[in-house]
């Protein structure tokens, strides 16, 4: 079992819809968590980091995670087709913070 | 200012080979990584260099792969013997503080 997991879609939506991006995760010692956006032929870039349970938003995206079932979500609130990109969910743990186990990545595809 | 630059972009060599991948982090980051990240899978950490502290080289794979790092500047990730499950694409990222980690393009590895 990977210890991170998350749906590789692709994931097709109309624009101006709520997108919403999910990620599971095994280790318990897991205590902060990212999001990362990657364009096709780009390196990853960090939307958003969050540390323990809860919620945290930044303009049209809202981070969440549920520490008690091991779930991270990202939501894009009136999704543009420049959204279109892979999203990769990340973890770590304290001991060695700079380690993070990354997703494998869910495509999404906004539909003008 | 400049991001993270990595070279070449794209690389094809062939099985046996020696391979050497540069990467220029951002001017000041102290902290730098080396991920690898295989057609349709998240990133896999492979090493981690902070400052003049021993390297972390926990993640490489096999004997065969070597990283150095000049001080705070240029790394070279050397992949001896290359084979095809090399084929990957390899990021390197730069930072300061371990949560915000700015990648680069990548390098584009293909073993014939």
């Amino acid at each position: 079992q990977k210890e991170v997991e998350q749906d590789p879609g692709p994931l097709s939506v109309p624009e101006g819809a709520i997108v919403s991006l999910n990620c599971t995760y095994s280790n318990s010692a897991f205590q902060y968590f990212m999001w990362y956006r990657q364009y096709s032929r780009k390196g990853p870039e960090l939307l958003m980091y969050t540390y323990s349970s809860g919620n945290k938003e930044d303009g049209r995206f809202t981070a969440q995670v549920d520490k008690s079932s091991k779930y991270i979500s990202l939501f894009i609130r009136d999704s543009q087709p420049s959204d279109s990109a892979t999203y990769l969910c990340a973890s770590g743990d304290m001991d060695s913070s700079y380690k993070l186990i990354f997703g494998s990545g869910t495509r999404l595809l906004v539909r003008p | 200012g400049a991001g993270v630059s990595q070279s070449p972009s794209n690389k094809v060599t062939e099985k046996g080979k020696d391979v050497e991948l540069r990467c220029d982090p951002i001017s000041g980051h102290t902290a730098l990584y080396w991920y690898r990240q295989r057609l349709g899978q998240g990133l896999e950490f492979l090493i981690y260099f902070q400052g003049n502290s021993a390297p972390d080289k926990s993640g490489l794979p096999s004997d065969r792969f070597s990283a150095e790092r000049t001080g705070e500047s240029v790394s070279t990730l050397t992949i001896q013997r290359t084979q095809q499950e090399d084929s990957a694409v390899y990021l390197c990222a730069s930072s300061t503080g371990w949560q915000t980690q700015y990648f680069g393009p990548g390098t584009r590895l293909l073993v014939l």
